[in-house]
């Protein structure tokens, strides 16, 4: 289940399950969206964008939509494996401006 | 080569100390980012390089001097930094300013006591 801890927010799911990470945006003008895995001790690593004039797209076990009407932004990955265990941010970016980062949630996978 | 290399990995340093953080790619990436992220935080843009030229510094405090020896390297000086600057210094490049999508390092662990 989903559960908000004192600083971020965290996902526990079963190897195998399918997992949705979810996002709320802050600014309606944002035209490009990133989702980022950041692994324990590691830095983010890039998994799947999505431009404002799409509300969806595929890559391998991930799936990212995206829904403007509410300003929210979701990761699903499927068949989660305990390599999947790390924190996940949404980024989004307008224009030639710069990414900004949201809050963040936490997927531990458990075997 | 994919990647973004950093050095050190963990640093520990007194407030009256003076010390560099180094960040390297080989990528041919035009563009440039220091981040700092505090635990369980997202990162927070410090400053960007565009063809090694500062192109925004988010009112990062002046104990922080980035520089941009050349294409491929890019430096962080640290000098007179507080408790509170204790945080993980992420490096990132990317093809172009244009190009969003970022390549991040590993990081630097800063400690200052």
């Amino acid at each position: 289940g989903e559960s908000v801890g004192l600083h971020l927010p965290t996902l526990s799911v079963q190897e195998g399950d399918n997992s949705i990470i979810n996002c709320a945006y802050s600014n309606s003008a944002s035209d490009y969206f990133i989702w980022y895995k950041q692994e324990s001790g590691k830095g983010p690593q890039f998994i799947i964008d999505i431009r404002s004039n799409m509300d969806k797209r595929q890559g391998q076990r991930v799936t990212v939509l995206l829904n403007k009407t509410v300003k929210h932004l979701s990761l699903q990955i499927a068949a989660t494996q305990p390599g999947d265990s790390a924190v996940y941010f949404c980024a989004e970016i307008e224009g030639y401006s710069t990414l900004t980062f949201g809050k963040g949630t936490m997927l531990l996978v458990s075997p | 080569d994919t990647e973004v290399t950093q050095t050190p990995k963990h640093l520990v340093m007194g407030m009256t100390n003076k010390k560099s953080l180094k960040c390297e790619q080989h990528m041919g990436h035009r563009a440039m980012y220091w981040y700092k992220q505090k635990a369980k935080k997202p990162p927070e843009l410090m400053f960007v390089y565009s063809y090694e030229k500062l192109s925004i510094n988010e009112s990062v405090p002046s104990r922080f001097s980035p520089e941009c020896p050349n294409s491929s390297l890019l430096n962080l000086h640290l000098h007179a930094l507080q408790p509170e600057d204790s945080a993980l210094y992420l490096c990132a490049s990317s093809q172009d300013r244009d190009i969003y999508e970022q390549y991040f390092g590993p990081g630097t662990r800063l400690t200052v006591t």
